[in-house]
């Protein structure tokens, strides 16, 4: 079953904007990642935050994680027209469902030049 | 990188045949993998865990006996969808979880992905 929510469900902004996706959950996580998904293709990996973190960056991204309000959010500065792609994140359990990831239902990101 | 492949990239067959999935780590083993299946605009589902040397994990609702899955190797899974019908037409993607116990990265690395049509 889906455990993410993800809003926006789309977002369209100009090149140079910022762009934040939110993901919302509802079972304690052992770590919860961002991928991005060109139309058509593979998952490409983002980052990885881990439940005992509360931000991390990667370059022009900023991941905030928020374990009391089952919550996180994924920052894309400066969007560039390339940065144009669904959007997903992903919770992981641990215990028995160690390394299972749980989807989000994903933002779609539409930069324009 | 880890490098994730999946043969085909797409692959058409008729109503009843059986199609096999190939995923393959290149660059570095997996005991663990992951199939996947996405409908258009739709997030992944996740439907099995499929472990090096032992039975795959199965998803509530997902059909063992309609989707054989087989992990060989570490480097190796397979997922055939036997008996194929249109209703199975998607976009199946596998993933990779480098060997190495817990203590190792949780990462997973996703293939490209294989589009399947079932006339």
């Amino acid at each position: 079953s889906q455990q993410g929510e993800e809003d926006p469900q789309a977002l369209s902004i100009q090149e140079g904007e910022n762009a934040t996706m939110n993901c919302s959950y509802k079972t304690s996580i052992n770590n919860l990642q961002w991928y991005r998904q060109n139309s058509g293709r593979g998952l490409v990996h983002l980052i990885l935050i881990r439940s005992n973190e509360r931000e991390k960056h990667s370059g022009r991204l900023r991941v905030t994680l928020d374990t009391s309000k089952k919550s996180s959010s994924l920052l894309i500065t400066a969007s560039r027209a390339a940065d144009t792609a669904s959007y997903f994140c992903a919770t992981a359990a641990g215990g028995t469902s160690y390394g299972k990831l749980t989807f989000g239902q994903g933002t779609i990101l539409t930069v324009h030049p | 990188g880890a490098v994730v492949s999946q043969h085909p990239s797409w692959v058409i067959c008729k109503s009843g045949t059986s199609v096999k999935i190939e995923c393959r780590s290149l660059d570095f083993q997996a005991t663990t993998m992951f199939w996947y299946r996405q409908f258009p605009k739709q997030s992944l589902m996740l439907m099995a865990t499929s472990n090096e040397g032992s039975k795959a994990t199965y998803e509530q609702g997902v059909e063992k006996d309609k989707f054989l899955i087989n992990h060989a190797s570490l480097t190796l899974s397979t997922l055939t969808v036997t008996s194929a019908h249109p209703e199975d037409s998607s976009f199946y993607i596998c993933s990779a979880r480098l060997a190495g116990g817990r203590g190792s990265t949780d990462t997973q690395y996703f293939g490209p992905g294989t589009r399947l049509t079932v006339l």
